[in-house]
């Protein structure tokens, strides 16, 4: 089954304490990216990656890190969490040339106390 | 800065009629246009999609009208039916790049 996991689903913790959420697709898509979703903003792309070792800033990439080491798997690193990083974040994956074949995972609910 | 707007936050309509969700952007670069579906728990999922070049698309119960001049596209779909309870998104994308995303419309069908 195509799919994009991430782990953990929901996260309690407190400010600075690093954090990384996983993320694993099994589509062999070229193309991965990390949105956040806030009431009444919609999603916002965080950071994207349109292949291994490439990855590049999204619309609200402050506070956030990334790698890309494998095609499968889009690890989103939080250095130093902050309350205004509470949201619900969603990873997804596409192949290169087509945007309507976007796959997302099912979501990671954090909290920052 | 909001690329894509979705003015109504909520939306309630009987089984069996007409839903009617609404798209307005402002970037005229966008040449393609989606809208997600999403359920409580779950990842948005793909739903429809119309190129710029069209001005309308259909799929079974969902039809999507594009109107350049305007800026707008809206989502209607009929019959509606209690399932098509969610969160809609609209995006749009330019060159097939990154998406923007509307705020979301919760559509609520009731029995």
């Amino acid at each position: 089954e195509a799919q994009v996991t991430q782990n953990p689903r929901y996260l309690i913790t407190v400010t600075g304490k690093k954090l990384t959420v996983t993320c694993s697709q099994n589509m062999n898509h070229e193309y991965m990216s990390w949105y956040r979703q806030d009431p009444g903003l919609g999603l916002r792309q965080i950071y994207y990656s349109m292949n291994v070792e490439v990855t590049d800033k999204g619309d609200v990439p402050e506070g956030y890190k990334v790698s890309r080491k494998e095609k499968r798997n889009f690890p989103l690193i939080l250095e130093s969490p902050s309350p205004n990083q509470t949201s619900l974040y969603f990873c997804a994956s596409r192949t290169g040339g087509r945007v309507e074949t976007q796959y997302f995972g099912p979501g990671t609910r954090l909290l920052v106390l | 800065d909001q690329q894509v707007k979705q003015n109504s936050p909520s939306l309630s309509v009987q089984e069996g009629r007409i839903s009617i969700l609404n798209c307005d952007y402002t970037n005229s670069m966008f040449d393609y246009f989606l809208w997600y579906k999403k359920y409580p728990a779950e990842g948005p999922t793909f739903l429809i999609s119309i190129s710029s070049i069209k001005d309308k698309n259909e799929d079974g119960r969902f039809t999507v009208f594009l109107n350049k001049s305007a800026k707008h596209l809206s989502l209607h779909i009929v019959p509606s039916q209690p399932g098509d309870s969610a969160v809609y998104f609209c995006a749009a994308s330019s060159n097939n790049n990154d998406m923007r995303f509307g705020a979301g419309t919760r559509l609520t069908v009731k029995p």
